[in-house]
């Protein structure tokens, strides 16, 4: 597609459930992000992927949170038995374009709530 | 540890006007600037992006400009409009292109 993508746009759960959110960088893209953006912590990184390995995944919070990216393209950022403090929009990014490879384009998020 | 301040963190301004949103930084060591675009309940669009290297990139009605020495940066705005309004967010990055992030500046652009 023409941008990055992501889903589901918005997921509701309950606590100490698991959820899994995807995201389709733009076609072509080597490089992916994850961020995420509450509102007391504002937009923090969580983890980067080049091509289908992980070399910083300093970000995470905590072993319940983990993500993959299979065929240098579609990762999955899964949240295991989750918390309400997990509340928040999760973005992510992708670069490594042709043209442009330095900026960073984002997709739309998905809201994440945990009652 | 990088820390990325954005001064002010609310501004609203009369349509037309010129401003100046302010981006400070603690390391000089990065490796580029961002601005970025967010509206509500929505992604972050790519506004500007400046090289460590280099001083200040122009898009449009938008001018960045980067001191790398004393971890600032500013975005100017010209002739501002209603369709401004949005929050403005700083990032920086380091070799592995993570973003930093300001806690932005939320601009309001009254007609």
């Amino acid at each position: 597609g023409a941008g990055v993508s992501q889903s589901p746009s918005n997921k509701v759960t309950e606590k100490g459930k698991d959820v899994e959110l995807r995201c389709d960088p733009i076609s072509g893209h080597t490089a992916l992000y994850w961020y995420r953006q509450s509102l007391g912590q504002g937009l923090e990184f969580l983890i980067y992927f080049q091509g289908n390995s992980a070399p910083d995944k300093s970000g995470l919070p905590s072993d319940r949170f983990s993500a993959e990216r299979t065929g240098g393209s579609v990762s999955t950022l899964t949240i295991q038995r989750t918390q309400q403090e997990d509340s928040a929009v999760y973005l992510c990014a992708s670069r490594g374009g042709t043209a442009d490879t330095d900026t960073q384009y984002f997709g739309p998020g998905t809201r994440l709530t945990v009652l | 540890k990088q820390e990325v301040t954005q001064i002010p963190a609310a501004l609203s301004v009369p349509e037309g006007e010129n401003l100046v949103l302010n981006c400070s930084f603690t390391d000089s060591a990065i490796y580029n600037l961002q601005w970025f675009r967010q509206d509500p309940g929505k992604g972050l669009t790519s506004l500007l992006l400046i090289q460590s290297s280099q001083r200040e990139q122009t898009s449009g009605r938008l001018n960045a400009s980067l001191d790398k020495s004393s971890g600032r940066s500013t975005l100017y705005i010209a002739a501002s409009q209603p369709g401004d309004s949005a929050t403005y967010l700083c990032a920086v990055t380091d070799s592995s292109y993570k973003l930093i992030f300001g806690s932005g500046t939320r601009l309001l652009v009254r007609p």
